[in-house]
């Protein structure tokens, strides 16, 4: 059964840390790894990622994959109040059409 | 449309009702996945269409649980005899589908149930 796991399920940090978020994932032919941030009802698309070892960058937001080990992770620096968030990895089975199985996220929340 | 969107945004329903969600995905967007999130909790999945078909419905608990999509478009998920533990968030995503590089889901606001 296709299963993506997210730790840790929560994080309490304060304004100006840094954080990485992991995300490792069970799926038979993989196609990509999706990020999402969410906070309050529909997540918003962060990253996909398709290829190892290259970092996609957004900011202060990067994240990188690894298919060899099944994971990826996703980093936040220099962290803001802003970025309180429910973030969302999901990955996609292509030989189930490009279904997407989602994480139960990780809880990060920002002390000023 | 410009985004997915879904209606109605809220709804309060009694328990043992009849409720119908609609869920318009991205124009073009193949596929369109229908989740349910409990607070505190990931989108759990619930079906997933193709087209009309129905790709996926391995995440429907039950059948008071069933959705439509008869012309590959407008999606409706469709709950029987609502009961509390049906209270929920709904959340409809689209994407472009097969063979699509850029398959990201695009989500909707979502559909806050309340069943009472």
């Amino acid at each position: 059964e296709d299963k993506v796991v997210q730790s840790p399920l929560s994080l309490v940090v304060h304004e100006g840390d840094t954080v990485t978020l992991n995300c490792s994932y069970e799926v038979t032919n993989f196609r990509s790894l999706l990020w999402y941030k969410q906070e309050k009802k529909a997540p918003t698309f962060l990253f996909m990622l398709t290829s190892s070892g290259i970092e996609k960058k957004s900011g202060r937001l990067s994240s990188i994959l690894d298919k060899k080990e099944l994971f990826s992770i996703l980093n936040i620096t220099a962290t803001q109040t802003g970025d309180s968030a429910v973030y969302l990895c999901a990955a996609v089975n292509m030989n189930r059409d490009d279904k997407i199985i989602f994480g139960k996220g990780t809880r990060l929340h920002i002390l000023p | 449309g410009a985004g997915v969107s879904q209606t109605p945004s809220n709804k309060v329903t009694e328990k043992g009702k009849y409720v119908e969600l609609r869920c318009d995905p991205i124009s073009g967007h193949t596929a369109l996945y229908w989740y349910r999130q409990s607070l505190g909790q990931g989108p759990e999945f619930l079906i997933y269409f193709q087209g009309t078909g129905a790709a996926d419905d391995s995440g429907l608990p039950n059948d008071r649980f069933f959705a439509v999509r008869p012309e590959g478009s407008v999606s409706t998920l469709k709950i029987q005899r609502t009961e509390r533990g049906d209270s929920a968030v709904y959340l409809c995503a689209s994407s472009v589908g097969t063979g699509g590089i850029l398959n990201e889901a695009f989500f909707g606001q979502g559909t806050r149930l309340t069943v009472v």
